[in-house]
């Protein structure tokens, strides 16, 4: 079946310090990779997203980097700040019964303290 | 652009009532879901609809869980009867594509 797994599930970084979470996936067709931000009682949001036929992607701050052989992809965020401070979900696509869909992991806690 | 939307926001009942959740996609977005994420934990697909179609079923509980999407914009997820596991956060999504956009969800509480 479907597995995905985060590491670590929970993070504690200084302001201005960087942060890595890396994201295992099963299924080697899996071609769709985004990570999403959820701050306590809002919605997840979509921070950034690589395709399979690209190796790295970066956003400012923030940038994925995507090993397919190895089946795993990481979010980093350099220049942390404190409103970086939130639950960060990977969700490959992956295909689980009988269809393509996002497989969220189990979320990765960063606390950013000033 | 206006987000995906939902109402209502919270919800408390009592085990054995049913509720309702309404959700209207981002415009043009022809492909909406409905998600469930428990506390702690990260949302998981229980239906998604291509336009009025519902695709992908496989993990709404069907003895107890519903779902619409007259006309291929709104939808809404019903349960009846509600139970005391079904308390989490129903959140509904909407995508052109590939990439989804969330709503704010659903908080329900069952007592």
């Amino acid at each position: 079946g479907e597995n995905v797994e985060q590491h670590p599930s929970t993070l504690s970084v200084q302001e201005g310090d960087s942060a890595v979470i890396k994201c295992t996936y099963s299924d080697s067709a899996s071609n769709y990779f985004p990570w999403y931000k959820q701050e306590l009682g809002k919605r997840p949001q979509l921070i950034i997203d690589i395709r399979s036929n690209v190796g790295e992607k970066k956003d400012q701050r923030i940038a994925v980097t995507l090993n397919k052989t190895a089946k795993h992809f990481s979010l980093h965020i350099t220049e942390t700040q404190p409103e970086d401070s939130a639950v960060y979900f990977c969700a490959p696509n992956m295909f689980s019964g009988g269809y393509n869909k996002l497989i969220f992991g189990a979320g990765t806690r960063l606390a950013v303290h000033p | 652009e206006a987000g995906v939307v939902q109402s209502p926001r919270y919800k408390i009942i009592e085990k054995k009532q049913p509720v309702a959740f309404w959700c209207n996609p981002i415009s043009g977005h022809n492909t909406l879901y409905w998600y469930r994420q428990n506390l702690g934990q990260g949302p998981e697909l229980l239906i998604r609809y291509e336009n009025e179609e519902a695709v992908d079923d496989s993990q709404l509980p069907k003895d107890r869980f519903s779902a619409e999407r007259l006309k291929g914009v709104d939808s809404t997820l019903k349960i009846q009867p509600a139970e005391l596991g079904d308390s989490a956060v129903y959140l509904c999504a909407s995508s052109l594509i590939e990439t989804q956009y969330f709503g704010p969800g659903t908080r329900l509480l069952v007592l």
